[in-house]
């Protein structure tokens, strides 16, 4: 059963960028899709990019494309999610999740909260 | 980007069926999954392929996909339930959209 552990808490000034890590256990993790959501208070959830196994694919979301970056980590089984020129509209809880092969996102990490405040 | 379209609240009392409809432009054509998401937790896979269940989820949660509209019914709604459920159109691995979720509120 593959578990995906994400970093813990961040509270960003407004420009600064942050790194949100998801770990995840099980030795075919390199074989996965990553998918990033999120969602801010009281708004839905939002689709913000994807990276391929390989890590050398990625797709975001046309609202993060130019501030979103998605890269991985083999050795480690991380992927990693670096946002820029955070605004005060960034603030939400990040997660990342694995596509299953019939459809659906399961599992889902456990949320990274980003604080974005002067 | 793909829009979906959810009410934004939905009521029913305890025991009630409760139906929350997900809209989009042939939506028919797409797979569709649920997900529910009690506040302060990750959510969760309900149905993937417009219809089917994950291991563990319960009979009561079913759904249906056809024309322009998607259905997720929770039949026998129970208290737990109480939580913000979405959508999804499964286009491609990589054409992701939600909808803009539901409040189901079991009175």
């Amino acid at each position: 059963q593959v578990q995906l552990v994400q970093s813990g808490a961040e509270v960003k000034k407004p420009g600064a960028s942050v790194r949100v890590s998801c770990q995840a256990s099980g030795n075919t993790f390199n074989n996965y899709y990553i998918h990033w959501v999120r969602r801010a208070p009281g708004q839905g959830l939002e689709w913000m990019g994807v990276i391929n196994p390989a890590g050398v694919a990625t797709t975001s979301a046309e609202n993060f494309q130019g501030r979103l970056t998605l890269t991985r980590d083999a050795s480690t089984s991380t992927v990693y999610m670096d946002l820029t020129s955070l605004k005060s509209d960034d603030t939400a809880v990040y997660y990342c999740a694995r596509p299953k092969g019939t459809g659906g996102f399961d599992p889902w990490g456990q949320g990274t909260r980003v604080t974005v405040s002067s | 980007s793909y829009e979906l379209t959810q009410p934004p609240s939905v009521s029913v009392s305890p025991g009630q069926t409760a139906t929350i409809t997900c809209s989009g432009g042939e939506l028919g054509d797409k797979y569709v999954c649920w997900y529910q998401q009690r506040p302060n937790q990750s959510p969760v896979l309900l149905i993937y392929q417009d219809n089917k269940r994950p291991s563990g989820i319960p009979e009561r949660f079913s759904g249906s996909n056809s024309g322009h509209t998607a259905t997720l019914t929770i039949s026998g709604t129970q208290a737990m339930d109480e939580a913000d459920y979405f959508c999804q159109a499964w286009e491609s691995i990589t054409d992701q959209a939600f909808g803009g979720g539901t409040r189901l509120t079991v009175l």
